[in-house]
């Protein structure tokens, strides 16, 4: 049974950084490309980053870019998206997203995890 | 502003047949695979549709994809209660090199 298992949300002020990890089980972690999609309070989806299975190739929203990184750490099944420079605008609940494939460049996310919330305020 | 546009709000009386409209560009839905996601209350969201019109096993024959140039549908046949959601389209855009997704649709079952 695939599992995702989100943590590291939390309060930050603006500014501030924090990092959020996906444990991922129960499927070949090496082999599948992996995202992350967030969704504001009351507000649709937003992708924010995917990478490639390898590691190797990265992708992200312009919203996010330069400020958030994308990673993984295959021999730990690990995903991790490190935050930095937060704003009030990134207040959302992250989800990490698998994608059935070793390209991260298309939005097949067939298994997705609970959610973990992100509040940037003072 | 999404790059993918949706209508915010669909309805439909239990049984009937309802359509989720998502429309694009040549740079996303026109070249590349739509997606389309169910997101039940307070829950994660689920995929639906892959590449245009193929179904997760699992996903109910009502649930059903089509797209035409630089549009996609949502088709849902024998609306249930249950069916109550937001839904979402997506695809790859290659002008931007990123996932782009619609603003989400409200289902109501009335």
């Amino acid at each position: 049974e695939v599992q995702l298992l989100e943590s590291g949300g939390g309060l930050v002020q603006p500014g501030g950084s924090l990092t959020l990890s996906c444990a991922a089980s129960g499927f070949s972690f090496s082999s599948h490309a992996m995202s992350w999609v967030r969704q504001a309070p009351e507000k649709g989806l937003e992708w924010v980053s995917s990478i490639s299975g390898s590691g190797y190739t990265t992708y992200y929203a312009g919203s996010v870019k330069g400020r958030f990184t994308i990673s993984r750490d295959n021999s730990d099944n690990t995903l991790y998206l490190q935050m930095n420079s937060l704003r009030a605008e990134d207040t959302a609940v992250y989800y990490c997203a698998e994608v059935p494939g070793e390209s991260g460049s298309y939005p097949h996310f067939d298994y997705w995890g609970q959610g973990t919330l992100v509040t940037v305020s003072s | 502003q999404s790059v993918l546009t949706q209508p915010p709000s669909a309805s439909g009386t239990p049984g009937q047949r309802v359509t989720i409209s998502c429309s694009g560009s040549s740079s996303n839905i026109g070249s590349n695979y739509v997606y389309w996601y169910q997101q039940l209350p307070r829950t994660a969201p689920k995929l639906l549709i892959y590449r245009d019109i193929q179904r997760p096993s699992g996903v109910p024959d009502r649930f059903s994809g089509s797209k035409s140039g630089t549009s996609a549908s949502l088709a849902i046949s024998g609306l249930r209660s249950e069916d109550e959601a937001d839904y979402y389209c997506a695809a790859w855009d290659d002008s931007l090199s990123h996932v782009v997704f619609g603003g989400g649709t409200k289902l109501t079952v009335l």
